[in-house]
């Protein structure tokens, strides 16, 4: 049973554009979120991230949005550049247990079109 | 900057041979960790430690064995390897209380045949 989701595989977004990323997921005792980028042959690098108790965070341009009552989180990318082009992927914890695993979700590839 | 080094970029085995995989970690970081990522399946985790000879089991375990002698070194057993081990193998390092803290190596693709 997968806990975090993310349920398209890939996204082609024109350089210049908004790029959306989405995730949900399910144990309602994950309290923190993040999101990781992967480029091939690499691995994946910590991109940003949020606290259940923010509904927002920003940095540059990579902004992740918290809907705690939907269970959804989105990454917004603005503008969209092709060295964005990478594997996002989503990953959650329930830090208040104590616990510093991640779990991941399967990953969207996103490619960014000049 | 941390770094997480996977001793092998690249390894092919043959199916029943026992796998070490090696990764160390130059930051003095208490917690390692063990994922596979297998596309349309995103990362999963095999194994981690929170310190020096502790171990736990992630969310697929089975088959595999970890090693933690030494804070800096921990290394994934494939006790007896099979072609459904065919993967990409990552490992990771953290300190204690930073869920964002996490450094991956660049990772081992381990083909069994």
């Amino acid at each position: 049973d997968q806990q975090v989701k993310q349920n398209s595989p890939s996204l082609s977004v024109q350089e210049g554009r908004i790029s959306i990323l989405n995730c949900d997921y399910t144990n309602s005792m994950f309290d923190y979120f993040l999101w990781y980028k992967k480029y091939p042959a690499e691995g994946p690098t910590f991109l940003i991230s949020i606290s259940s108790i923010k509904d927002k965070n920003e940095d540059g341009r990579f902004t992740v949005f918290l809907n705690k009552s939907a269970k959804h989180l989105s990454l917004h990318i603005v503008p969209s550049q092709p060295g964005d082009s990478a594997v996002y992927f989503c990953a959650a914890s329930d830090i208040g247990a104590g616990s510093y695993q991640l779990t991941f979700g399967k990953g969207t590839k996103l490619s960014v079109i000049p | 900057d941390v770094k997480v080094t996977q001793s092998s970029r690249y390894l092919v085995k043959r199916t029943g041979e026992k796998v070490f995989l090696e990764c160390v970690q130059d930051m003095d970081h208490e917690n390692m960790f063990w994922y596979r990522q297998d596309p349309g399946l995103g990362l999963r985790l095999i194994y981690f430690s929170y310190d020096v000879k502790m171990k736990e089991k992630g969310d697929i375990p089975e088959g595999y064995s970890v090693s933690r002698e030494k804070k800096e070194r921990f290394s994934l057993i494939l006790e007896s390897a099979s072609t459904n081990q065919t993967s990409m193998y990552l490992c990771a390092s953290s300190p204690p209380d930073r869920v964002d803290g996490y450094t991956f190596g660049s990772g081992t693709r381990l083909t069994v045949v």
